[in-house]
């Protein structure tokens, strides 16, 4: 199986602009999760798309939205981006079915934002 | 919300030396405990999780943990650690059920994990 596969890998951006990332998930898997790892905060969740619907949300300003396609095929937007928005924004995917295991994501190699 | 804390933030550790990376987090209810590992130039991988059942869980690569919930803790082990570990290791924690974001998720900072040849 192929794994999840984030588009582009990376971006350069200024001030202001907007952008959208690309991610694909495991084939199968309907639910995808975004974060932003950043040398200062961590590993911090974004939200959560799960048959087209946000389903779950973080803890981040309404810059950052998302949506879902109907072949599960993600995407997440920032508008009028800040420098602090320069980080790695990863996608992971899930299963979603019955049991403990709906809980196991799998992550991508992740795309990195240069905001300028 | 839930949060987790590592307490290490750099290990250098010689070949063969035995490893613990200590893990706790804050959640009154039930959680899904995980490690994850980060290889320079790779993306984040599964090491081991935790859903129930046993707490000592065995991962890939030799390395296991131990849910001590009276001690919200879930601290990693490797016997004798080698080169090839070295690498950056993720706790995290998610709640399922409980909304809002707890389903996502909470990462802890991270530990720098180096191995002295």
């Amino acid at each position: 199986k192929a794994g999840v596969t984030q588009t582009p890998r990376y971006l350069i951006k200024t001030r202001g602009q907007q952008v959208t990332l690309s991610c694909s998930p495991i084939s199968g898997h309907r639910s995808v999760s975004w974060y932003q790892q950043t040398p200062g905060q961590g590993l911090q969740f974004l939200f959560e798309y799960f048959s087209e619907t946000q389903r779950n949300k973080g803890n981040f300003p309404g810059r950052f939205s998302g949506r879902q396609f109907s072949n599960s095929r993600s995407e997440m937007n920032v508008s009028t981006l800040e420098l602090g928005d320069s980080a790695l924004y990863l996608c992971a995917s899930r299963g979603y079915g019955e049991g403990p295991l709906r809980n196991e994501q799998f992550f991508g190699p992740g795309t990195r934002l240069t905001v300028l | 919300a839930q949060s987790v804390s590592q307490h290490n933030h750099h290990v250098i550790l010689s070949e063969a030396a035995s490893l613990e990376l200590g893990c706790n987090y804050s959640y009154g209810g039930t959680v899904n405990l995980f490690w994850y590992v980060q290889y320079p130039g790779q993306h984040l991988q599964l090491l081991l999780k935790y859903f129930s059942g046993d707490p000592l869980v065995k991962g890939i690569k030799g390395f296991e943990a131990e849910f001590i919930k009276s001690k919200f803790s879930f601290n990693l082990r490797k016997p004798s650690v080698q080169w090839s570990d070295t690498a950056e290791y993720f706790c995290a924690v998610n709640a399922p059920g409980s909304g809002g974001g707890a389903d996502g998720l909470t990462f802890g900072k991270g530990t720098h994990l180096i191995i002295q040849p």
